[in-house]
Parts: structure tokens; sequence; C-alpha cells
């Protein structure tokens, strides 16, 4: 176990829709980071927060945003959803936003577009 | 699995012998490199990472090489075990790029009991 949790699990919607993916990191983790791994694509950097501020984009869709709250937790907000967006999301915590700053993974939220 | 479709290089091995698990990477700017393990239904779990200042590095029954003249990472498992298959993927992080990290593509280690 990580540490770094994250709900639901799994996730089953409709095209069109708008759903909000949650991320606690690890205690006294300042950074948290957003992952998609899709069959196709692999495991791809969506986005990083350290402290609440927003630090690095990575391929992240116009229709997909994320924040850090004040208590650190984080959400990604996937909308307008398509069937290509099917994907396991994962959010990675860190205790600084420095490139050797270890980052853990959750468990991983599914989700499948229909 | 996550990559049930996904066609991922594998390699299968006998129970306690070792493993090599080999990535490639491009960018010649990338200052520190991580090796993951990910089991079926699981994220990604950190096993040993390296900098690029460095040519090896070694844990408990893992060691990392690197090679920054041909671009190549090697992970050296000792001993394989059963609870040693998974799918392991090597990153790459770049200093003037935010701490985002570069995946590879993922090898599949099978043990054989």
């Amino acid at each position: 176990d990580s540490g770094v949790t994250q709900t639901p699990k799994h996730l089953i919607t409709a095209t069109g829709q708008r759903v909000t993916l949650r991320c606690s990191p690890r205690s006294g983790d300042l950074s948290v980071y957003w992952y998609q791994q899709s069959l196709d694509q692999g495991l791809q950097f969506l986005i990083h927060y350290y402290n609440g501020e927003e630090r690095a984009k990575g391929n992240i869709l116009e229709r997909f945003s994320a924040q850090q709250f004040p208590d650190l937790h984080s959400e990604l907000n996937l909308s307008s959803l398509e069937l290509g967006d099917s994907a396991l999301y994962f959010c990675a915590s860190s205790v600084r936003p420095g490139v050797t700053d270890t980052q853990y993974f959750g468990p991983g939220t599914r989700l499948t577009v229909l | 699995g996550e990559n049930v479709g996904l066609h991922l290089p594998t390699l299968s091995v006998q129970e306690g012998d070792n493993s090599i698990i080999n990535c490639a990477y491009s960018n010649s700017a990338s200052d520190y490199f991580i090796w993951y393990k990910q089991e079926s239904g699981k994220g990604p779990q950190f096993i040993i990472d390296i900098r690029s200042n460095m040519d090896k590095r070694q844990g408990q029954r893992v060691t990392v090489l690197l090679n920054k003249t041909v671009k190549h990472l090697s992970l050296q498992i000792a001993a394989t075990q059963p609870g040693d298959s998974a799918v392991y993927f090597c990153a790459e992080n770049i200093n003037n790029a935010g701490n985002m990290l570069t995946f590879g593509g993922g090898t599949r280690l099978m043990v054989k009991p």
C-alpha cells in the first residue's frame, strides 16, 4: 500500500457525461500528479500540482481539468466524455516537486465510457 | 488486467533464475530514471531509481544499470520469484520539464514455478 488513495475504484458512465475522480496524497506529500493508462497509449502524464498550484501539464485534453485543494487532496474532472476516454487514471504523490522526488502511485480509478 | 490487449514484450523465466529487463530511453537530457512494477489490478509500485550521474545502483535483489552512451537502462532481478510476475516499466524524468515521468511501454515478466 503506497498510502495514496483514490476514489472511486470503478466508474461506468455514458458518452457526453462528466465525472470527478478524487485523490488523497500520502501524508506529508505536497505534490500530486495525474496519469492516464490506456491500452493503446500506455502510461501518460496529464498534470502536476504542488501545494495547490499547477506546476506542469502534459497531453491533457481541454475537456479535462484538475485542481488541488488546501487540504492537498486533488480532483480530476473529465467532461464531455468520449469512448476513447475509457482508461485507468492514476494519481501519484511526492513530498516535493523535484525531479528526484519519488512518485508513489495510488490504486487507480478504472473509467469505462459506454 | 490493465494491459490485456496491449502488445507487451514478455520475458519468461524459471523460478530462481536471474531476470534482466531492458529499456531504451530517448532523451539524453533525462536526469533521473525509475523502475516501476505493476501487478494486475494495482497501480505502479516503485522498485528502484538511479540518477544520471551514476551507472549502477543496487537494492534488495534488484540492480539497475544505466548506460548513458547508448541511452539504455536495465533492471536485474536476482533469484526471481513467482511474486515478481508483473509488468515492469522504466520511466525517465527531465529536470527542465517539470516533474513529469515519461514511461516506456513496459515488459511483462512471467515466472514459471
